[in-house]
Parts: C-alpha cells; sequence; structure tokens
C-alpha cells in the first residue's frame, strides 16, 4: 500500500530563514506528487506539483520541490521564509491509474516575526 | 477560475437529523472527492466520482451517502450521524486522466450532537 511520511510535524522558524520539508513516500511505480498548504482558516490551496520532465519543480510564492526518484523523496524548499507562510503543509502522493490521493500527517510551520 | 463552491459552510445536526452537503465546481472537471478532515489531521479520502459514476468507496459507512446529479455538482446526504463524524467535509474536483492534481473547496465544517 502506498504510504507517505512526512519527518517534520512543527518547525518554527524566523523570517527570513530557509526552509526545507522533508516528504517520502512509499511506491515503486510511476507517481504524482504535490505539495499543498493550508493557511489558517482557509482551504486547501496546491502549491506545486510533480508529473514527470525536471525533477525541479517550481510553485507559487517562491515555493520550489526536488523529486529525487532514488531515495522517494520530494521535499520542499524555500530560501526564504516569510512570517505569511505560517501554515499547515501536505505532502502527497498519488500512483498508478487509481486516483487516490494519499497525504502525508502535514507539517505545521510556524515563522516569527 | 479554480474555484470548487461547497454549502453550507457550517451545520450543526443532532443524531436523528437528515441533512446534506453540496458542493460545485464550474472548471468541467471530470472527476470530484469527498473528504474527511479531522482537526490536525491530513484528509482522508471517503468517495471518488469518475465521468459521473462513483470509482471509489474508502469503506466508509451507510450513514454517508454520496451524489453526482450531473458533472458540476456532488452532494453528500447525511443520516443518523454519530458524534465522532464530526469533522470538517472537503470537496476537491480534478480533470481526471493521468495530470491530476486536485482542487479542494473550502469545506464545511460538521458538528453532530
Amino acid at each position: 500500500a502506498q504510504s507517505v511520511s512526512q519527518h517534520n510535524h512543527h518547525v518554527i522558524l524566523s523570517e527570513a530563514a530557509s526552509l526545507e520539508l522533508g516528504c517520502n513516500y512509499s511506491y515503486g511505480g510511476t507517481v504524482n506528487l504535490f505539495w499543498y498548504v493550508q493557511y489558517p482558516g482557509q482551504h486547501l490551496q496546491l502549491l506545486l506539483k510533480y508529473f514527470s520532465g525536471d525533477p525541479l519543480v517550481k510553485g507559487i510564492k517562491g515555493f520550489e520541490a526536488e523529486f529525487i526518484k532514488s531515495k522517494f523523496s520530494f521535499n520542499l524548499r524555500k530560501p526564504s521564509v516569510q512570517w505569511s507562510d505560517t501554515a499547515e503543509y501536505f505532502c502527497a502522493v498519488r500512483g498508478g491509474a487509481t486516483n487516490k490521493l494519499i497525504f502525508g500527517t502535514g507539517t505545521l510551520l510556524a515563522v516569527q516575526p | 477560475d479554480t474555484e470548487v463552491t461547497q454549502t453550507p459552510k457550517h451545520l450543526v445536526m443532532g443524531m436523528t437529523n437528515k441533512k446534506s452537503l453540496k458542493c460545485e465546481q464550474h472548471m468541467g472537471h471530470r472527476a470530484m472527492y469527498w473528504y474527511k478532515q479531522k482537526a490536525k489531521k491530513p484528509p482522508e479520502l471517503m468517495f471518488v466520482y469518475s465521468y459521473e459514476k462513483l470509482s471509489i468507496n474508502e469503506s466508509v459507512p451507510s450513514r454517508f451517502s454520496p451524489e453526482c446529479p450531473n458533472s458540476s455538482l456532488l452532494n453528500l446526504h447525511l443520516h443518523a450521524l454519530q458524534p465522532e463524524d464530526s469533522a470538517l467535509y472537503l470537496c476537491a474536483s480534478s480533470q481526471g486522466g493521468r495530470r491530476n492534481e486536485q482542487y479542494f473547496g473550502p469545506g464545511t465544517r460538521l458538528t453532530v450532537t
């Protein structure tokens, strides 16, 4: 069965610090990979996605993620975080022919001004 | 337009009530989804409709009954719910096919008393 692991449950950073959130998945076949963000009181928004091609994908708001197939990883990065990046971040994986999206447990990011 | 709308935003119902949640999208998407999200947890898939047919039911209790009247609308009929069913119910839609990012609505916050 597919699973998604996000190792950092709660991250606290100061503004301008760099961010890297880990995501690992277990599925041996072709995968589609996603990062979603949920700002306080708001709905899930798609940050970025990977289907194929360049393993370094850029998303909205200065976020990027790198797909490393050999490590089954899709880590999220941002060089300099802002207070407005405070939110919960979910990694999600869709594998095979199914429409099922499997979410990681989420990482709560708090950015201190 | 990447908007998925859901009504109502909040719903309080007793255990003997019957109510319905509604979801609508006008992006021409052919797959629609219901998720349940408990506080501080990731969304959990409940149902998937593909081309207006139920394609995935994640062993959801029969007190939850989905309906897809047409390609733009998705309903979730609720009957005889339990207090543990209190959660945020999210609707999502996607194009269908292989490139399949899901767009989420704001959710309905359901409280069962």
